[in-house]
Protein backbone atom coordinates (compact mmCIF):
# COMPACT_ATOMS: atom_id res chain seq x y z
CA UNK A 1 0.00 0.00 0.00
CA UNK A 2 0.94 3.81 -0.29
CA UNK A 3 2.62 5.10 2.96
CA UNK A 4 4.67 8.57 3.66
CA UNK A 5 7.33 8.75 6.30
CA UNK A 6 8.62 11.89 7.63
CA UNK A 7 10.96 12.84 10.45
CA UNK A 8 8.36 13.24 13.55
CA UNK A 9 9.97 15.72 15.76
CA UNK A 10 10.10 18.25 17.52
CA UNK A 11 12.44 19.82 15.65
CA UNK A 12 13.35 23.00 17.24
CA UNK A 13 15.55 25.87 15.63
CA UNK A 14 16.09 29.33 15.91
CA UNK A 15 14.64 32.24 14.03
CA UNK A 16 16.89 32.91 10.33
CA UNK A 17 18.08 29.28 10.24
CA UNK A 18 17.53 26.61 7.46
CA UNK A 19 14.89 24.53 7.67
CA UNK A 20 14.83 21.03 5.78
CA UNK A 21 11.81 18.35 6.65
CA UNK A 22 12.51 14.66 5.27
CA UNK A 23 10.14 13.12 3.49
CA UNK A 24 10.01 9.66 1.56
CA UNK A 25 7.37 7.77 0.15
CA UNK A 26 5.92 4.47 -1.39
CA UNK A 27 3.46 4.64 -3.56
CA UNK A 28 1.77 2.74 -6.99
CA UNK A 29 1.75 5.34 -9.99
CA UNK A 30 2.98 7.85 -10.30
CA UNK A 31 1.41 10.26 -6.89
CA UNK A 32 1.09 14.04 -6.88
CA UNK A 33 2.80 14.93 -3.50
CA UNK A 34 1.91 17.79 -1.11
CA UNK A 35 3.13 19.72 1.90
CA UNK A 36 0.38 20.66 4.57
CA UNK A 37 1.11 22.69 7.64
CA UNK A 38 -1.23 22.94 10.54
CA UNK A 39 -0.82 26.39 12.99
CA UNK A 40 -1.31 26.36 16.26
CA UNK A 41 -5.60 26.41 16.34
CA UNK A 42 -5.98 26.22 13.18
CA UNK A 43 -7.19 24.04 10.28
CA UNK A 44 -4.74 22.19 7.47
CA UNK A 45 -3.69 24.11 4.62
CA UNK A 46 -2.25 23.23 1.35
CA UNK A 47 1.40 25.06 1.49
CA UNK A 48 2.58 23.69 -1.77
CA UNK A 49 2.44 20.62 -4.13
CA UNK A 50 3.82 19.08 -7.18
CA UNK A 51 2.41 16.61 -9.56
CA UNK A 52 5.07 15.00 -11.55
CA UNK A 53 9.18 14.09 -11.52
CA UNK A 54 10.83 17.04 -10.90
CA UNK A 55 8.77 19.94 -10.07
CA UNK A 56 9.21 22.22 -7.76
CA UNK A 57 6.59 24.06 -5.16
CA UNK A 58 6.88 26.54 -3.73
CA UNK A 59 5.52 29.16 -1.31
CA UNK A 60 6.08 31.17 1.09
CA UNK A 61 9.38 30.61 1.37
CA UNK A 62 8.99 26.79 1.73
CA UNK A 63 10.25 24.67 -1.47
CA UNK A 64 10.26 21.20 -2.11
CA UNK A 65 10.79 19.04 -5.03
CA UNK A 66 9.52 15.83 -6.19
CA UNK A 67 12.63 13.43 -6.82
CA UNK A 68 11.47 10.54 -8.37
CA UNK A 69 14.59 8.64 -7.99
CA UNK A 70 14.84 8.73 -4.21
CA UNK A 71 10.86 8.59 -3.75
CA UNK A 72 11.35 12.00 -1.72
CA UNK A 73 9.60 15.10 -1.23
CA UNK A 74 12.02 17.14 1.25
CA UNK A 75 10.53 20.70 2.32
CA UNK A 76 13.03 23.17 3.13
CA UNK A 77 12.91 27.22 3.94
CA UNK A 78 16.28 29.41 3.95
CA UNK A 79 15.66 31.48 6.27
CA UNK A 80 12.63 30.52 9.41
CA UNK A 81 10.41 32.45 11.18
CA UNK A 82 8.68 32.26 14.58
CA UNK A 83 5.46 32.57 12.84
CA UNK A 84 6.32 29.42 10.73
CA UNK A 85 5.97 27.11 14.22
CA UNK A 86 3.46 24.65 13.33
CA UNK A 87 3.09 21.37 12.41
CA UNK A 88 3.97 20.22 8.91
CA UNK A 89 3.00 16.82 7.17
CA UNK A 90 3.87 15.29 3.94
CA UNK A 91 0.95 13.71 1.87
CA UNK A 92 0.60 11.78 -1.14
CA UNK A 93 -2.20 11.21 -3.88
CA UNK A 94 -2.25 8.28 -5.85
CA UNK A 95 -5.97 8.56 -7.04
CA UNK A 96 -5.23 9.36 -10.23
CA UNK A 97 -2.36 7.34 -11.09
CA UNK A 98 -3.02 3.79 -10.78
CA UNK A 99 -2.67 3.93 -7.30
CA UNK A 100 -6.39 3.14 -6.34
CA UNK A 101 -6.97 5.42 -3.31
CA UNK A 102 -9.21 7.92 -3.00
CA UNK A 103 -8.23 9.70 -0.27
CA UNK A 104 -4.66 11.66 0.75
CA UNK A 105 -2.14 9.52 2.30
CA UNK A 106 -0.53 11.57 5.14
CA UNK A 107 3.03 11.17 7.24
CA UNK A 108 2.73 11.40 10.74
CA UNK A 109 3.51 14.98 11.09
CA UNK A 110 7.07 17.38 12.48
CA UNK A 111 6.44 19.69 14.79
CA UNK A 112 8.56 22.75 14.23
CA UNK A 113 9.57 25.25 16.89
CA UNK A 114 11.30 27.87 16.01
CA UNK A 115 12.74 30.17 18.96
CA UNK A 116 13.51 33.80 18.63
CA UNK B 1 -19.80 29.85 3.83
CA UNK B 2 -16.14 30.65 3.32
CA UNK B 3 -14.94 27.69 4.20
CA UNK B 4 -15.38 23.97 5.05
CA UNK B 5 -17.55 23.89 8.48
CA UNK B 6 -17.76 21.18 10.78
CA UNK B 7 -19.62 21.15 14.00
CA UNK B 8 -20.02 20.35 16.53
CA UNK B 9 -16.31 21.74 17.78
CA UNK B 10 -16.24 19.23 20.53
CA UNK B 11 -18.08 16.08 21.66
CA UNK B 12 -17.65 14.22 24.33
CA UNK B 13 -19.83 11.41 25.24
CA UNK B 14 -19.94 7.85 27.32
CA UNK B 15 -19.31 4.64 25.92
CA UNK B 16 -21.73 2.82 23.72
CA UNK B 17 -23.66 5.72 22.38
CA UNK B 18 -24.01 6.96 19.50
CA UNK B 19 -22.85 10.36 17.97
CA UNK B 20 -23.37 11.97 14.59
CA UNK B 21 -20.53 14.87 12.98
CA UNK B 22 -21.67 17.70 10.42
CA UNK B 23 -19.56 18.41 7.50
CA UNK B 24 -20.65 21.73 5.32
CA UNK B 25 -18.01 21.78 2.34
CA UNK B 26 -17.42 24.41 0.59
CA UNK B 27 -20.23 25.72 -1.43
CA UNK B 28 -20.22 24.14 -5.03
CA UNK B 29 -17.61 21.74 -4.12
CA UNK B 30 -18.40 18.25 -6.04
CA UNK B 31 -16.02 16.26 -3.96
CA UNK B 32 -16.08 15.69 0.27
CA UNK B 33 -13.63 13.72 2.51
CA UNK B 34 -13.36 12.59 5.87
CA UNK B 35 -10.07 11.83 7.81
CA UNK B 36 -9.20 10.73 11.70
CA UNK B 37 -6.55 12.61 13.46
CA UNK B 38 -5.57 10.78 16.19
CA UNK B 39 -1.97 10.55 18.29
CA UNK B 40 -1.59 6.88 17.72
CA UNK B 41 -2.52 6.58 13.75
CA UNK B 42 -1.91 10.19 12.58
CA UNK B 43 -3.83 11.30 9.56
CA UNK B 44 -6.04 8.74 8.26
CA UNK B 45 -8.35 8.50 5.43
CA UNK B 46 -11.82 6.92 5.93
CA UNK B 47 -14.49 7.98 3.21
CA UNK B 48 -14.59 9.95 -0.04
CA UNK B 49 -18.04 11.09 -1.84
CA UNK B 50 -18.44 12.59 -5.72
CA UNK B 51 -21.70 14.19 -5.16
CA UNK B 52 -23.68 11.69 -2.79
CA UNK B 53 -22.29 8.55 -4.05
CA UNK B 54 -19.45 6.80 -1.97
CA UNK B 55 -17.73 4.46 -4.32
CA UNK B 56 -15.30 2.92 -1.45
CA UNK B 57 -16.20 2.37 1.63
CA UNK B 58 -13.42 0.07 3.21
CA UNK B 59 -12.00 3.04 4.52
CA UNK B 60 -14.16 3.27 7.50
CA UNK B 61 -12.48 1.51 10.62
CA UNK B 62 -15.56 -0.39 11.28
CA UNK B 63 -18.75 -1.00 10.87
CA UNK B 64 -19.99 0.87 13.35
CA UNK B 65 -19.06 3.72 11.29
CA UNK B 66 -21.10 4.97 8.37
CA UNK B 67 -21.53 8.69 6.69
CA UNK B 68 -24.25 9.76 4.04
CA UNK B 69 -24.20 12.99 1.98
CA UNK B 70 -27.43 14.58 0.78
CA UNK B 71 -27.80 17.15 -1.57
CA UNK B 72 -24.39 17.25 -2.86
CA UNK B 73 -23.48 19.38 -0.16
CA UNK B 74 -23.67 18.34 3.91
CA UNK B 75 -22.01 14.79 4.88
CA UNK B 76 -22.60 13.32 7.82
CA UNK B 77 -20.40 10.66 9.78
CA UNK B 78 -22.04 8.61 12.36
CA UNK B 79 -20.54 6.47 15.10
CA UNK B 80 -22.72 4.10 16.69
CA UNK B 81 -21.78 2.56 20.36
CA UNK B 82 -18.77 4.84 20.30
CA UNK B 83 -15.65 3.07 22.28
CA UNK B 84 -12.43 5.02 23.88
CA UNK B 85 -10.56 4.32 20.62
CA UNK B 86 -12.93 6.05 18.75
CA UNK B 87 -11.42 9.45 20.46
CA UNK B 88 -9.92 11.19 17.99
CA UNK B 89 -10.28 14.23 16.01
CA UNK B 90 -12.53 13.77 12.94
CA UNK B 91 -11.39 15.79 10.13
CA UNK B 92 -13.84 16.70 6.91
CA UNK B 93 -12.17 18.10 3.43
CA UNK B 94 -13.80 19.09 0.14
CA UNK B 95 -12.38 19.61 -3.16
CA UNK B 96 -14.39 21.34 -6.42
CA UNK B 97 -14.05 18.34 -8.54
CA UNK B 98 -12.76 14.88 -7.55
CA UNK B 99 -9.79 15.25 -9.78
CA UNK B 100 -8.96 18.55 -8.16
CA UNK B 101 -5.34 17.81 -6.02
CA UNK B 102 -6.19 21.00 -3.57
CA UNK B 103 -8.41 20.28 -0.37
CA UNK B 104 -9.29 22.41 1.37
CA UNK B 105 -9.96 21.36 5.42
CA UNK B 106 -12.30 22.67 7.92
CA UNK B 107 -11.27 22.72 11.63
CA UNK B 108 -12.34 19.07 13.06
CA UNK B 109 -14.72 18.05 15.32
CA UNK B 110 -12.48 16.50 18.80
CA UNK B 111 -14.64 13.17 20.26
CA UNK B 112 -14.01 12.26 23.36
CA UNK B 113 -15.38 8.93 24.33
CA UNK B 114 -15.38 8.77 28.47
Amino acid sequence: GNSVTQMEGPVTLSEEAFLTINCTYTATGYPSLFWYVQYPGEGLQLLLKATKADDKGSNKGFEATYRKETTSFHLEKGSVQVSDSAVYFCALSAKYSGGGADGLTFGKGTHLIIQP
Amino acid sequence: GAGVSQSPSNKVTEKGKDVELRCDPISGHTALYWYRQSLGQGLEFLIYFQGNSAPDKSGLPSDRFSAERTGGSVSTLTIQRTQQEDSAVYLCASSLFARDDEQFFGPGTRLTVL
